[in-house]
């Protein structure tokens, strides 16, 4: 089984604050993906990536950065913070190619104040 | 806008009876995902279907990608079936790997 961790798994910050949300992949997939999770809405797609050093912007990116500085992390960062922030995050990898699946972690809840 | 559309968005079974839960795409999907997430959020993988049908246990799933939909067959269902279910799409002309979920059905069993 694909292992994807992510850290913290829950986090409290403040309006205007940074926050940066951490995934790690142990499976060698060269794909990594940030989603939310709003009720209601699923899960919606915020960055992705194609490997080390790419990000790209999914369907919701504004109010975001990525980084993906190498094959095992890809990280998410809320440089201003707002309330509108506060959700599930989960982080998924996968190939894409020969081994399509999307494998997630187990999620951070963010509350922002 | 949403292309997919999943249904019903809430079930209640009693333990031992079966049911079926059902994805429709809006466009040309290439594959389908399904997931469990269960009380603590996590979300587990249950199926990947490119075309056909696949099953495991008591769950069984199908992927028709000419007639736009994905159904998710659970028999003699147990109260650890509990939980939220979600489809995921790979839709044709989305950059490679992404998935759209739908909105998800929230299943109880009742003893």
């Amino acid at each position: 089984e694909a292992a994807v961790t992510q850290s913290p798994r829950n986090k409290v910050a403040v309006t205007g604050g940074k926050v940066t949300l951490s995934c790690n992949q142990t499976n060698n997939h060269n794909n990594m993906y940030w989603y939310r999770q709003d009720t209601g809405h699923g899960l919606r797609l915020i960055h992705y990536s194609y490997g080390a050093g790419s990000t790209e912007k999914g369907d919701i990116p504004d109010g975001y950065k990525a980084s993906r500085p190498s094959q095992e992390n890809f990280s998410l960062i809320l440089e201003l913070a707002t309330p509108s922030q506060t959700s599930v995050y989960f982080c998924a990898s996968g190939d894409g190619g020969g081994r399509p699946e999307q494998y997630f972690g187990p999620g951070t809840r963010l509350t922002v104040l | 806008g949403d292309q997919v559309e999943q249904s019903p968005s809430a079930l209640s079974l009693h333990e031992g009876t079966s049911s079926a839960l059902r994805c429709n795409f809006t466009t040309t999907t290439r594959s389908v995902q399904w997931f469990r997430q269960n009380s603590r959020g996590s979300l587990i993988n249950l199926f990947y279907l490119a075309s056909g049908t696949k099953e495991n246990g008591r769950l069984k799933s199908a992927f028709d990608s000419k007639e736009l939909y994905s159904t998710l067959h659970i028999r003699d269902a147990q109260l650890e079936d509990s939980g939220t279910y979600f489809c995921a799409a790979r839709v044709s002309g989305s950059a490679l790997g992404r998935l759209h979920f739908g909105a998800g059905t929230q299943l109880i069993v009742i003893p």
